[in-house]
């Protein structure tokens, strides 16, 4: 079956170090995103990509950055992690009409 | 520009009892999509619904429902017969072209037994 995972599930860093998240899907959508969800706030769009080599800002992009190397990954970067990043991450993959999300990944900056 | 309205934060209830979650939206282009998802306390997000700007038919499924009116740019969901299983955070959530969506803030709902 296909899915969407991510990884790791967990992270504990300290400000100021460079962390990457992982994300895979194998439904070989071109459409992919991040989204960080805070309480208060919902979900709110990090990056996005519509195919390989493609990448846009979403709502709150500073801070993190992406690359689209291939259709299943997405993987996010934070240049220097800082402590409002400590968040709940989601990602997501989708057609017209639907978008499956990952099992999140809960990151904690200390 | 758009935007998701759900201004209950948090909702409590007693099991069985009917509840509906409000979600208002804005935009300005006539293709949109209309999403809910629910979000139970293991953390994921589960799509409950999808629903396109041009069929306003309200849908059933089982005990939930959700009422459609381009008119007052509403998209409300309504559990019938709560039950504790119930209990999440549910989103609502708008699609317009570009395929990006922009979700709600999310209302929290407790079903107590």
């Amino acid at each position: 079956d296909a899915e969407i995972t991510q990884s790791p599930r967990h992270k504990i860093t300290e400000t100021g170090r460079q962390v990457t998240l992982a994300c895979h899907q194998t439904w070989n959508h071109n459409n992919m995103f991040w989204y960080r969800q805070d309480l208060g706030h919902g979900l709110r769009l990090i990056h996005y990509s519509y195919g390989v080599q493609d990448t846009n800002k979403g709502e709150v992009s500073d801070g993190y950055s992406v690359s689209r190397s291939n259709t299943e990954d997405l993987p996010l970067t934070l240049e220097s992690a800082a402590s409002s990043q400590t968040s709940v991450y989601f990602c997501a993959s989708g057609d017209p009409y639907e978008q499956y999300f990952g099992p999140g990944t809960r990151l904690t900056v200390t | 520009a758009q935007k998701v309205t759900q201004a209950q934060t948090e909702i409590s209830v007693v099991e069985k009892e009917d509840v509906t979650l409000d979600c208002v939206y804005e935009t300005r282009d006539t293709t949109y999509y209309l999403f809910w998802y629910k979000q139970p306390p293991s953390g994921e997000l589960v799509f409950l619904i999808r629903r396109n700007s041009f069929d306003e038919q309200n849908e059933i499924s089982g005990r939930y429902s959700w009422n459609f009116q381009k008119s007052t740019s509403s998209f409300n969901f309504t559990i019938t017969a709560s039950q504790v299983v119930d209990s999440a955070v549910y989103f609502c959530a708008l699609r317009i072209s570009g395929n990006q969506f922009y979700f709600g803030t999310g209302t929290s709902l407790t079903v107590i037994p």
